[in-house]
């Protein structure tokens, strides 16, 4: 069966950069969610999609973005990267908001 | 606004045997998910069991089964027959079934299969 896909699966970045981290979604799955899980932690919400519109939004920083595009797949946008966010981010998708939520492979983020 | 509490320290167990994890989820909605999520040392999450609170009959899937008590806020995982490939962190987590349609996690819980 088809899983979400994250791309890409590794990124190192320096302090300050930007950086864009991709999600494609389980096929007819309409709705998206971010998590950034830190060494040692619990997944965190940052925010999620519902047909293309926010959701919900979680403790995202304001130097982040989101958005969901017309084929389901979603991007986020990291900008003024800092130590501190250095992470594992999670993307997961379901069929509407009360379903399961699978996630994918996870982007190892590391900013030096 | 919603709290999953795991408390239990790193378990282990010897393959064949049976150990549970406990969890507790403090909300004030009625109606929420609740479910187990795996993550083994790959870091992948992967859903393990799903309950509903408004179901009484405890879900099962293989050898993975719940004990939700819905009085008293408890929703433990029991893994039987435990394989080596078991070893993984547990997390805990619920969803509001109305509200914001986030998880929230639990610290989770680490499980050591011992050969």
């Amino acid at each position: 069966a088809a899983g979400v896909i994250q791309s890409p699966r590794h990124l190192i970045k320096e302090k300050r950069e930007t950086a864009t981290l991709k999600c494609y979604p389980i096929p007819r799955h309409d709705t998206v969610y971010w998590y950034q899980q830190g060494p040692g932690q619990d997944p965190q919400f940052l925010i999620s999609f519902y047909e293309k519109m926010q959701s919900d939004k979680g403790s995202i920083p304001d130097r982040f973005s989101a958005q969901q595009f017309s084929d389901y797949h979603s991007e986020l946008n990291m900008s003024s990267l800092e130590l501190g966010d250095s992470a594992l981010y999670f993307c997961a998708s379901s069929l509407g908001l009360r379903d399961e939520q699978y996630f994918g492979p996870g982007t190892r983020l590391t900013v030096t | 606004a919603q709290t999953v509490t795991q408390s239990q320290p790193e378990m282990s167990v010897q393959e064949a045997e049976t150990v549970t994890l406990s969890c507790t989820y403090d909300t004030s909605e009625n109606n929420y998910y609740l479910f187990w999520y795996k993550q083994p040392p790959s870091r992948q999450m992967i859903l393990v069991i799903r309950q509903e609170a408004y179901k009484q009959q405890n879900a099962t899937e293989n050898r993975f089964s719940v004990n939700f008590q819905k009085a008293a806020k408890s929703f433990s995982l029991k893994i039987s027959d435990s394989q080596l490939g078991d070893t993984a962190m547990y997390f805990c987590a619920g969803l509001q079934y109305y509200g914001n349609n986030r998880l929230a996690f639990g610290k989770g819980n680490q499980v050591v299969v011992i050969p």
